[in-house]
C-alpha cells in the first residue's frame, strides 16, 4: 500500500527565511508526485507536480521540489518565504496505473511571521 | 467554468440523521472522488468513481454511500451520522489519461458537524 510521510507538522519562519518541507513516500511501483497548498479557509490548490524527467520541478509562487528516487523523497523548497505563504502544505502521490487516487501526507502547517 | 462545486458549505446534524453532500463538476472529468480532512491526518479517500455507473471504495468508506448516475454529479450520502464523521469533506475531479498524470481539482469543501 502507498503511504506518504511529512516529518514537519508545524513550521514557523520569519519572512525572507528559506523553506524546506520534507516528504517521503513508499510504494512498490512508479508514482506521480504532487504538492498541494491550502490557504486558510480555502480549498486545495496544486503547487507543483512531478511525473518524469528532470527531478527538479518548479511550481507556482516561487516554489520548487526535488525528486530523489533513491531516497523516495520529494521535498518542497522556497528560497525566501513571504507572509502570504502561510498555509498548510500537503504532499501526495498516485500510482501511474489504476484509478487516479491520491494518497496524502498528514500536512505541514507553515506560519510566516512578518 | 465553475470547476468543482459543493453544497452545502456548512452542516450540523444530530447523531442518526442522514444527509447527502452534493458535488458537481463541469469539466467533463471522468474521475471523481470524496476525501475527508481531519486534523493531523491529512486527507483520506472515502469513495471514488472512474466514470458514470462505476464507483469503488477508498480508505475509509464505512458509513458512506455514493452513486454516479451522470458524469457531472457525485453525491456522498451519510446513512446514519455519527460524531466520528465530523470532518471537512472535499470533492475532487480529474481527467484520466495514460500514466495518470492528471491534476485533481478540488471543491471548496463542506464542514460537517455531528452532535
Amino acid at each position: 500500500a502507498q503511504s506518504v510521510s511529512q516529518h514537519n507538522h508545524h513550521v514557523i519562519l520569519s519572512e525572507a527565511a528559506s523553506l524546506e518541507l520534507g516528504c517521503n513516500y513508499s510504494y512498490g511501483g512508479t508514482v506521480n508526485l504532487f504538492w498541494y497548498v491550502q490557504y486558510p479557509g480555502q480549498h486545495l490548490q496544486l503547487l507543483l507536480k512531478y511525473f518524469s524527467g528532470d527531478p527538479l520541478v518548479k511550481g507556482i509562487k516561487g516554489f520548487e521540489a526535488e525528486f530523489i528516487k533513491s531516497k523516495f523523497s520529494f521535498n518542497l523548497r522556497k528560497p525566501s518565504v513571504q507572509w502570504s505563504d502561510t498555509a498548510e502544505y500537503f504532499c501526495a502521490v498516485n500510482a501511474q496505473t489504476g484509478a487516479n487516487n491520491l494518497f496524502f501526507g498528514t500536512g505541514t502547517r507553515l506560519t510566516v511571521i512578518p | 467554468n465553475a470547476g468543482v462545486t459543493q453544497t452545502p458549505k456548512f452542516q450540523v446534524l444530530k447523531t442518526g440523521q442522514s444527509m447527502t453532500l452534493q458535488c458537481a463538476q463541469d469539466m467533463n472529468h471522468e474521475y471523481m472522488s470524496w476525501y475527508r480532512q481531519d486534523p493531523g491526518m491529512g486527507l483520506r479517500l472515502i469513495h471514488y468513481s472512474v466514470g458514470a455507473g462505476i464507483t469503488d471504495q477508498g480508505e475509509v468508506p464505512n458509513g458512506y454511500n455514493v452513486s454516479r448516475s451522470t458524469t457531472e454529479d457525485f453525491p456522498l450520502r451519510l446513512l446514519s451520522a455519527a460524531p466520528s464523521q465530523t470532518s471537512v469533506y472535499f470533492c475532487a475531479s480529474s481527467h484520466l489519461t495514460s500514466g495518470r498524470k492528471n491534476e485533481q481539482f478540488f471543491g471548496p469543501g463542506t464542514r460537517l458537524t455531528v452532535l
